[in-house]
């Protein structure tokens, strides 16, 4: 089945700075990449998500990129703010799959 | 829209109970998946209905269980519970395709499940 390993595990930045979460995955069949913001207590939050016929997507301070050849993805949020702080999941599908398998989550920390 | 929703959000159970969780999806949303999270494990995939059936399933023993009903909602049910079964159990909807691509999937608030 499918692996994902996320990297890295805790991740502290100064506010304004830019915070890069890496994945890699085993699968060479997914095709669906989503990012999930979780916040203390609270519910997993999609926040981008990219396929595999895309290479880059951005969202305002959010972006995504896709390199199918490594099989990894990343996410880069740039001028971070403390509300930025919280776990981030990435995930990757295959659509026969039909199911998300989830990296083990990056704690950002924002400081202000 | 209304998110998804689902109840109880809490639940204190001993060893050798049982539990039934419920999930009700986004309107128009059919398919419902459900996710075991806990610190040791993380996030984990244990079942998905589509139209009233089980699509897709976890590497989860037999003592879970769920269906799915006319209107989407779902229900997961967990038997002779174990202490390790405590953990937060989250439902997430999607539009979903009978045979395509796993569509974006929005999660419940979870059900926080504690076995003493």
């Amino acid at each position: 089945g499918e692996n994902v390993e996320q990297h890295p595990s805790t991740l502290s930045v100064q506010e304004g700075d830019s915070a890069v979460i890496k994945c890699t995955y085993s699968d060479s069949a997914s095709n669906y990449f989503p990012w999930y913001k979780q916040e203390l207590g609270k519910r997993p939050q999609l926040i981008i998500d990219i396929r595999s016929n895309v290479g880059e997507k951005k969202d305002q301070r959010i972006a995504v990129t896709l390199n199918k050849t490594a099989k990894h993805f990343s996410l880069h949020i740039t001028e971070t703010q403390p509300e930025d702080s919280a776990v981030y999941f990435c995930a990757a599908s295959h659509g026969s799959a039909r199911q998300l398998t989830f990296g083990s989550g990056t704690q950002l920390t924002v400081l202000p | 829209k209304a998110g998804v929703t689902q109840t109880p959000r809490y639940l204190i159970k001993t060893r050798g109970q049982q539990v039934t969780l419920s999930c009700s999806p986004i309107s128009g949303h059919r398919s419902v998946s459900w996710y075991q999270q806990t610190p040791g494990q993380g996030l984990q995939f244990l079942f998905e209905y589509f139209s009233e059936t089980q699509r897709n399933k976890g590497n989860f023993p037999g003592r879970f269980s769920g269906r799915q009903f006319s209107n989407s909602r779902s229900e997961m049910n967990v038997s002779t519970l174990e202490l390790g079964d405590s953990a937060l159990y989250l439902c997430a909807s999607s539009f979903g395709l009978a045979g395509g691509l796993l569509n974006e999937q929005f999660f419940g608030p979870g059900t926080r499940l504690t076995v003493l």
